[in-house]
């Protein structure tokens, strides 16, 4: 079946230094692929999304590739924040599942200390 | 926008008791579902809906059941509380868009079982 592997937390930085949280899927098909964020104390929120290879999804400063090669989809960002400080989950939705339904990787806690 | 209302947010059972997770939306999504967060695992699927009177099982469905007699509502009822459905639950809709289409969570449900 499908599945979602990301590194395990937590990941713990300095303020102002470089993210990459890895991120690799198994699906047949062609998977839209997503990355969520949970803050403290909150549900989660889509943080950005691919559609196809080599799609770049982005936002707040967070991009992620969509690598149908390596079937991986790592999040980056250039300069962290104590505000990025929260629990991000790769997920991807499969081609014909019903009801788009997501597959989740396990969650990867970053903290970032100023 | 209220979104994605979930209630309660934090509940303490004894194990055999019964009770019902609330779940609304005032989004008119026709996709609606339930997960469970357990550290390490990511978010599992429960149960999901497509539309009012379809429901489906997910990944982990023993022990819960759902209806869905609305658009807006998809209460979770645990049948006969066990420890090990001690977990954050997290209620998440969505339009019955492509793939990409974006899901909205509440902000959670908080478990214990005694």
């Amino acid at each position: 079946g499908d599945s979602v592997t990301q590194m395990e937390g937590p990941v713990t930085l300095s303020e102002e230094a470089f993210l990459t949280i890895n991120c690799t899927y198994t699906a047949t098909g062609y998977p839209s692929l997503f990355w969520y964020v949970q803050y403290p104390g909150e549900g989660l929120q889509l943080l950005l999304k691919a559609t196809k290879a080599d799609d770049k999804g982005s936002n707040k400063g967070f991009e992620a590739t969509y690598r149908k090669e390596t079937t991986s989809f790592h999040l980056e960002k250039g300069s962290v924040q104590v505000s990025d400080s929260a629990v991000y989950f790769c997920a991807l939705s499969a081609t014909g599942v019903a009801g788009n339904m997501l597959t989740f990787g396990g969650g990867t806690r970053l903290m970032v200390k100023p | 926008n209220a979104g994605v209302t979930q209630t309660p947010k934090f509940q303490v059972l004894k194990t055999g008791q019964s009770m019902t997770l609330q779940c609304a939306q005032d989004m008119n999504h026709e996709y609606m579902s339930w997960y469970r967060q357990d550290p390490g695992m990511g978010l599992r699927l429960i149960h999901y809906s497509v539309g009012a009177g379809i429901t489906d099982q997910g990944e982990v469905p023993n022990g819960y059941n759902v209806s869905r007699s609305t658009t807006e509502d998809f209460p979770l009822r645990l049948l006969s509380a066990a420890p090990s459905q001690t977990s954050v639950y997290f209620c998440a809709s969505s339009y019955s868009g492509p793939r990409n289409t974006e899901a909205f969570f509440g902000q959670g449900t908080r478990l214990t079982v005694v």
